[in-house]
């Protein structure tokens, strides 16, 4: 495998569910983030890990948890979902460090439906 | 508030011309803008960027183009093909934040038409 991979591609889930995303990246990079994209909207950062150190998290709700046990996995727990979270997931990655930005590498998505 | 402003929703092109698509910025603490391009059922892939030190930056036939003072920027794809047929999104990152938080605009859709 290469680049950032997502799993699932789809999930659908009732409002009481508990589901967990999952992304793997295979660039040795050390920065992970979880974007959520919203029909007509812009992508939309939501959490920001740093060598698995969590460094921003923009104001998402707390049914939304992530986790980084290293720096090639992150995870997005989702439990208690309401319909209009229903979106596309991104996960990307990128070189961390020092005051360069280094571009983000995506992958495909998960593609979330809420009942 | 958007901060990073995509106005063309889509833009249509014969192949062989020229694509120019735009991006407006509100912020005037941004320094660094970069441009994807996204297929459908695929994440975004990195274009190309372009520092904020910098008016130009040419990469094959893609050129990003950045006005500072009309906070504006475009990129120019010379000579379009149909398999640059794409969402194309800019994003900006801003020197007083997080070095590596980026804002994205809502994207252009381009359709080179063969």
């Amino acid at each position: 495998e290469t680049g950032v991979t997502q799993t699932p591609r789809h999930l659908v889930m009732g409002m009481t569910n508990k589901k967990s995303l999952k992304c793997e990246q295979h660039l040795g990079h050390n920065a992970m983030y979880w974007y959520k994209q919203s029909a007509k909207k812009p992508l939309e950062l939501m959490f920001v890990y740093n060598f698995k150190e969590q460094t921003e998290n923009n104001s998402v709700p707390s049914r939304f948890s992530p986790e980084c046990p290293n720096s090639s996995h992150l995870f997005l727990h989702l439990h208690t979902l309401q319909p209009e979270d229903s979106a596309l997931y991104l996960c990307a990655s990128s070189r961390a460090g020092g005051r360069l930005v280094h571009e983000q590498f995506f992958g495909p998505g998960t593609r979330l439906t809420v009942l | 508030d958007q901060q990073v402003k995509q106005n063309s929703p889509s833009l249509s092109v014969q192949e062989g011309r020229i694509s120019i698509l735009n991006c407006d910025y509100t912020n005037s603490m941004f320094d660094y803008f970069l441009w994807y391009k996204k297929y459908p059922a695929e994440g975004p892939t990195f274009l190309i960027s372009i520092s904020s030190i910098k008016d130009k930056n040419e990469d094959g036939r893609f050129t990003v183009f950045l006005n500072k003072s009309a906070k504006h920027l475009s990129l120019h794809i010379v000579p379009s093909q149909p398999g640059d047929s794409a969402v194309y999104f800019c994003a900006a990152s801003d020197r007083g934040g997080s070095n590596y938080k980026l804002t994205f605009g809502k994207g252009t859709l381009l359709t080179v038409n063969p």
